[in-house]
């Protein structure tokens, strides 16, 4: 049974760039969610995927988009990169319950490691 | 606002001791709360999780002890082991929303 995957696992970019970031979820899983994490700290919820639409999006500009796949994959969209963007990029799998209101224990993939220069 | 965090940024203790991880909450709102295990260069990895309306959940040489009085959250591993050594996160996750972390704390373990 396979768990996250994400790809690449090491991308470089440069300031102004567009990158695009995919992430398959856990076998049986249908809900996607991407996080941000910078050195150091935790953590931080970008935005939540559940049947090819945005269900729940944190502090991030609009520069942050994204998309969900029939197949419950997703792709992680962030254009105009900053500096600041550099960090390491996490996808999250799980699957909704009670007819959608609640999701179960979200599962992480290992991540994206970008560096914007 | 409200926010997640921890007590203590780090934590070093004797291999085969007791370790435990304390975390702080402000959201009474909250669903549930888990615990994450995250290794140098990986993503993190689900420890236990426990309902709200719960106060304590064992696994594997693992206890979380959750109190809604001080809305405070634990993280018990008994005999500590050097595999152990990671950083551990608590979240909370409230219904249809978002998932919030806190800072970590780096826990590392002395043969």
């Amino acid at each position: 049974d396979a768990g996250v995957t994400q790809s690449p696992t090491h991308l470089i970019k440069t300031r102004g760039q567009q990158v695009t970031l995919r992430c398959s979820p856990k076998s049986g899983h249908d809900t996607v969610s991407w996080y941000q994490q910078a050195l150091g700290q935790g953590p931080q919820f970008i935005f939540q995927y559940y049947e090819e639409e945005e269900r729940q999006r944190g502090n991030f500009p609009d520069r942050f988009s994204g998309h969900q796949f029939p197949n419950y994959s997703s792709e992680l969209n962030v254009n105009a990169l900053l500096l600041g963007d550099s960090a390491l990029y996490l996808c999250a799998s799980s699957l909704r319950r009670d007819r959608g209101v609640s999701t179960d224990t979200q599962y992480f993939g290992p991540g994206t490691r970008l560096t914007v220069l | 606002g409200e926010s997640v965090g921890l007590h203590l940024p780090t934590l070093s203790v004797q291999e085969g001791d007791n370790s435990i991880i304390n975390c702080a909450y402000s959201n009474s709102a909250s669903d549930y709360f888990i615990w994450y295990k995250q290794e140098s260069g990986k993503g993190p990895q689900f420890i236990i999780d426990i309902r709200s309306n719960m106060d304590k959940r064992q696994g594997q040489r693992v206890t979380v002890l959750l109190n809604k009085t001080v809305k405070h959250l634990s993280l018990q591993i008994a005999a500590t082991q050097p595999g152990d050594s990671a950083v551990y996160f608590c979240a909370e996750n409230k219904v249809n929303n978002d998932m919030r972390f806190g800072a970590g704390t780096r826990l590392t373990v002395k043969p």
